[in-house]
């Protein structure tokens, strides 16, 4: 069965900090990626998305994420952070074709001034 | 365009009794699944429907149960509730002819006391 791990339950860092949200999955097959974002009160907003080719995804906001294949990972990064991304982040991932997503348990940012 | 919609927002039931929740897809979307949020916790799959037929269910008891109708809208329905019932409900469509990218509802605010 695919599992998503997500490594930070709670990260806390100062506007303009750099950020590094960590994701690995189990899954032997090939697959979809994603980084789903969910502000506080508002629904779930897809991040960004890695279907194919170019593993280093660029998504929404500023938000990019790298996927590597050989350590089943794909970690998100922002370069320099806002108070305005203070959100629960969910990676999650699913087979090719309009299948279920299965979601790690999610990070926790909070940006602080 | 609207997106995904959901209803109702928020609903507070008592152990044992049945609750019925709502879901409108996107416009041009014939896919919709369920998903369970339980507090502090990644989004877990229930069930997808497709052409009105179950085509894939999660580790979820019987009592939960679905219906897809005819304009692809979704009802999600659970009997006999219990407190560990407690969760946001989210709905996501997607089109089985396109990228299968989900977009998700707001949730229904499910409490069970």
């Amino acid at each position: 069965a695919q599992s998503v791990s997500q490594h930070n339950h709670h990260v806390i860092l100062s506007e303009a900090a750099s950020l590094e949200l960590g994701c690995n999955y189990s899954y032997g097959g090939t697959v979809n990626l994603f980084w789903y974002v969910q502000y506080p009160g508002q629904h779930l907003q897809l991040l960004l998305k890695y279907f194919s080719g170019d593993p280093l995804v660029k998504g929404i906001k500023g938000f990019e994420a790298e996927f590597i294949k050989s350590k089943f990972s794909f970690n998100l990064r922002k370069p320099s952070v806002q108070w305005s991304d203070t959100a629960e982040y969910f990676c999650a991932v699913n087979r090719r074709g309009n299948t279920p997503l299965v979601f790690g348990k999610g990070t926790r940012l909070s940006v602080i001034a | 365009d609207a997106g995904v919609t959901q209803s109702p927002t928020h609903l507070i039931k008592t152990r044992g009794q049945q609750v019925t929740l709502r879901c409108s897809p996107k416009s041009g979307h014939d896919t919709v699944s369920w998903y369970q949020q339980a507090l502090g916790q990644g989004p877990q799959f229930i069930f997808q429907y497709y052409e009105e037929e179950e085509r894939q269910r999660g580790n979820f008891p019987d009592r939960f149960s679905g219906h897809q109708f005819p304009n692809y809208s979704s009802e999600l329905n659970v009997n006999a509730l219990l407190l560990g019932d407690s969760a946001l409900y989210l709905c996501a469509s997607s089109s089985s002819g396109g990228s299968y990218e989900q977009y998700f509802g707001p949730g229904t605010r499910l409490t069970v006391t």
